[in-house]
């Protein structure tokens, strides 16, 4: 079946600029979760959907990230007044929720490369 | 603080050779651990799961081993080939959903 889609897969936008990441996860996947991939590192976590809900959302940065998920499908990760230093990947995974066996392995979207100039 | 370290940070070998790459974590309360390659530029492609209650899991020429109680896991990848050239992320499941990961071993395989 289809994975993790991301779009755009890249995004080029001004500093000051409102942007918007979308994720489609797996079908059947109830879990949801956002990272942040800068050059040289490895993913750090942003957020984490059970279904609707925002059960984690402690790895976002500041208050110009916001995530949504308002049918407990699609995704999308908000980002205002953008700066230089949002410019990274942001990858997208799934996973089955917490109840369902193999509930905790995740599976990745290509990402949304984002440049801030 | 939950932590997952990688080392060596590059590591280039000739074809053929075996790999052997190492990842750290600081909590030996894991639920798993996952092995990721990602090619430049692209997402991570999950190579390896290995529940808290493994002790290895093997997949063609990959084979990867948990140690809790000394918070090491390895991933091995025997006869090396250009194919392989990649970065490797080791990520570590502290606990259930937020993965924390290490910054990756880049390999390069010289043919």
């Amino acid at each position: 079946g289809a994975g993790v889609s991301q779009t755009p897969s890249n995004k080029v936008t001004e500093k000051g600029k409102y942007v918007e990441l979308r994720c489609d996860p797996i079908s059947g996947h109830t879990a949801l979760y956002w990272y942040r991939q800068s050059l040289g590192q490895g993913p750090e976590f942003l957020i984490y959907f059970q279904g609707t809900g925002a059960a984690d959302d402690s790895g976002l940065p500041n208050d110009r990230f916001f995530a949504v998920r308002p049918e407990g499908s699609v995704s999308t990760l908000k980002i205002q007044r953008t700066e230089r230093g949002d410019s990274a990947v942001y990858l997208c995974a799934s996973s089955f929720g917490p109840s369902e066996f193999p509930y905790n392995e995740q599976f990745f979207g290509p990402g949304t490369r984002l440049t801030v100039l | 603080k939950q932590e997952v370290t990688q080392i060596p940070a590059a590591l280039s070998v000739p074809e053929g050779e075996n790999l052997v790459l190492n990842c750290s974590f600081t909590d030996s309360a894991i639920y798993n651990l996952q092995w990721f390659r990602q090619d430049p530029g692209k997402g991570l492609t999950s190579l390896l799961l290995i529940q808290s209650s493994q002790r290895e899991q093997t997949s063609g020429r990959l084979n990867a081993s948990l140690d809790k109680s000394s918070g090491r896991s390895t991933l091995y990848i025997a006869a090396s080939q250009p194919g392989d050239s990649a970065t490797y992320l080791c990520a570590v499941l502290f606990n259930d959903y937020k993965l924390s990961f290490g910054a990756g071993t880049t390999v390069t395989v010289r043919a």
